[in-house]
């Protein structure tokens, strides 16, 4: 089946460690995107890319970094210098395929 | 500069109600895009509806219709018929181009309360 897959769903680490989010996708898309996600709050661009070995960053991008070395990945690094990164974070490639997300509490 | 406003946090209703959610939009361009998603509480995000600035017609699936006025920047979503399945975070988004980035509204959370 087609679709997005992001691993690991619950992620846990210890603050000042940089932790790096999988995501894949097998629809043979060209954009992916990363957004993070806070209770109460929608969905905030943090990366995204339209092409292989380009990205963009969106509006919230300090803290993170981002790698499109192939066009089925787009890894996501969270730095130790990200203030807050305990959230929810979602990956998509267009408008209407997002992956299961993973949730990110940092200790 | 694009803003997606959802000015209702919360919302309660008994199973069976009609109930509408609201969304109102900003953009300066004259081509955009809107969207209406669901998150239950798994946390996936499910796409609902897409639909372009040049079409004004409503649309309706189902128990789920949109209201879509431009006059006054508005794109509601109204689920008839509510059922507890129903209950999730509705988010209204927007964007300018295919492809381009999605602004998000902030949610309303739906409680069909059976």
């Amino acid at each position: 089946d087609g679709g997005i897959t992001q691993s690991p769903k619950y992620l846990f680490r210890k603050e000042g460690q940089n932790v790096t989010l999988s995501c894949e996708q097998n629809l043979n898309h060209d954009a992916m995107y990363w957004y993070r996600q806070d209770p109460g709050q929608g969905l905030r661009l943090i990366y995204y890319s339209q092409i292989v070995n380009d990205f963009q960053k969106g509006d919230i991008a300090e803290g993170y970094s981002v790698s499109r070395e192939k066009k089925e990945s787009f890894p996501l690094t969270v730095t130790s210098a990200q203030k807050n990164p305990t959230a929810f974070y979602l990956c998509a490639t267009n408008e209407q395929f997002f992956g299961p997300g993973t949730r990110l509490t940092v200790l | 500069a694009q803003k997606v406003t959802q000015a209702q946090t919360e919302i309660s209703v008994v199973e069976k109600e009609d109930v509408t959610l609201d969304c109102v939009y900003e953009t300066r361009d004259t081509t955009y895009y809107l969207f209406w998603y669901k998150q239950p509480p798994s946390g996936e995000l499910v796409f609902l509806i897409r639909r372009n600035s040049f079409d004004e017609q409503n649309e309706i699936s189902g128990r789920y219709s949109w209201n879509f006025q431009k006059s006054t920047s508005s794109f509601n979503f109204t689920i008839t018929a509510s059922q507890v399945v129903d209950s999730a975070v509705y988010f209204c988004a927007l964007s300018e181009a295919p492809d381009d980035k999605i602004i998000f509204g902030k949610g309303t959370r739906l409680h069909i309360l059976p």
